[in-house]
């Protein structure tokens, strides 16, 4: 069964500067998808940016960004010029090809301060 | 373009009680997801469905859990008897496989339901 870990139950970062958060996971498969999703203190689920396994050029969306690490199995999401909005909890999520079951981290609670 | 409609948003209810939750997918979607939130257990994956058919319920925790979905707009998520260890988020979500990144997933609002 496919695991995803994500170490960093809290961040915080200042305005405007940048934090990584971090994902690794665990899968035999070859051919798989991974997402970054966000749920603010509203709760809802809202996708951030999401990278398919075969492709090697990471994933940009805006500030967004992914570092995809394939053999090492990492994810990590890397938001810059951080913005008060951007508090929130973040989730990884991995999805097997032709599967459409999604397998969530813990979530990294992000706080971006004044 | 209405995104994923959960009702209610939240709901008290006491132990015993039959609770049914509500969803209306994103019009066009055909695969339907229940999900539960809670903070020992994070987000797991309930039961899915595939035009409206069950495809994978081995998320659904016991017999006092059942889902539905009778056409492509509304599916309901039953607990009957509710207890209290089942207080929780629940969010509904829907993609669709004809789609461009159909794997993509998007999330209703999520009901926060309380059982005493």
């Amino acid at each position: 069964a496919q695991t995803v870990t994500q170490s960093q139950p809290e961040m915080s970062v200042q305005e405007a500067e940048t934090v990584t958060l971090s994902c690794t996971y665990d899968t035999s498969e070859n051919n798989y998808y991974l997402f970054w999703y966000k749920q603010p203190p509203s709760r809802q689920m809202i996708l951030v940016i999401r990278q398919e396994a075969y492709k090697q050029q990471n994933a940009t969306e805006n500030r967004f960004s992914v570092n995809f690490q394939k053999a090492a199995k990492s994810f990590s999401l890397k938001i810059s010029d951080s913005q008060l909005g951007d508090t929130a909890m973040y989730f990884c999520a991995f999805m097997k090809l032709r599967s459409e079951k999604l397998v969530f981290g813990k979530g990294t609670k992000l706080t971006v301060n004044p | 373009d209405a995104g994923v409609i959960q009702s209610p948003r939240h709901e008290v209810t006491e132990m015993g009680q039959e609770v049914t939750l509500r969803c209306k997918p994103i019009s066009g979607h055909d695969y339907l997801f229940w999900y539960r939130q809670t903070m020992m257990r994070g987000l797991e994956l309930l039961i899915y469905f595939n035009n409206n058919v069950p495809i994978d319920d081995s998320g659904m925790p016991e017999d006092r859990f059942s889902a539905k979905m009778p056409n492509a707009s509304f599916s309901t998520l039953k607990i009957q008897p509710s207890e209290p260890r089942d207080s929780a988020v629940y969010f509904c979500a829907s993609s669709n496989a004809g789609q461009t990144y159909q794997e993509t997933q998007y999330f209703g609002p999520g009901t926060r339901l309380l059982v005493l």
